[in-house]
């Protein structure tokens, strides 16, 4: 049973434009919501993150939105730059051992 | 601070052989866990430590795999008789486990192949 899950495998946007990737969630015990960026070749990077607590969080570029009564998270990246290609894995954190369950990542690709 | 460190960065062995890794983590932080990913797939938890404490394993964690962290520093996680199933990305992470909540960094991870 996958509680995390990114439905769409890949996504390509033009340079400048907006990127959205989404994320749903079946665990209601999750408390925080992680996006982390993985180049090839390189472990996951953490992104930004979002406290169920809250409905939005931005860090520059990139903002996080959280709809707990959708189970539905949302990164959205604007501008889109071609150094943002790469694979997005959302993670969802729970527990006093604060492990992440992570979905399946999708591909972004960012055209020039 | 160089970040979580992996060792080493590919391995292959042969079925049946036995492989130990090593993990460095970010010197203040005093939780480590472990992970596993396979091809198109998202990591996937196997067990944790709070300082030498393991606190958690996965029920992915078989009975061929053993893990340690002595004095709460670095990590090393073995696997007994591998199997061409254990072929993954082996990915170890660590954070502060205090105040806060405090991500996960990770290391760039062990390849492991089984022939």
């Amino acid at each position: 049973d996958q509680q995390v899950k990114q439905n769409s495998p890949s996504l390509s946007v033009q340079e400048g434009r907006i990127s959205i990737l989404n994320c749903d969630y079946t665990n209601s015990m999750f408390d925080y919501f992680l996006w982390y960026k993985k180049y090839p070749a390189e472990g996951p990077t953490f992104l930004i993150s979002i406290s169920s607590i809250k409905d939005k969080n931005e860090d520059g570029r990139f903002t996080v939105f959280l709809n707990k009564s959708a189970k539905h998270l949302s990164l959205h990246i604007v501008p889109s730059q071609p150094g943002d290609s790469a694979v997005y894995f959302c993670a969802a954190s729970s527990g006093s051992a604060r492990q992440l369950t992570f979905g399946s990542g999708t591909q972004l690709t960012v055209l020039p | 601070d160089t970040g979580v460190s992996q060792d080493p960065r590919h391995k292959i062995t042969k079925r049946g052989q036995n492989v130990t890794f090593r993990c460095d983590p970010i010197s203040e932080h005093n939780r480590l866990y472990w992970y596993r990913q396979t091809l198109g797939q998202g990591p996937e938890f196997l067990t944790y430590f709070q300082n030498e404490a393991q606190l958690e394993k996965s029920r992915l964690l078989s009975d061929r795999f053993s893990a340690e962290r002595p004095k709460g520093s670095f990590s090393t996680l073995e696997i007994q008789r591998t199997e061409q199933g254990d072929s993954a990305m082996y990915l170890c992470a660590s954070s502060l486990g205090q105040g806060a909540y405090s991500p996960l960094h990770f290391g760039n991870g062990t390849r492991l192949t089984v022939t």
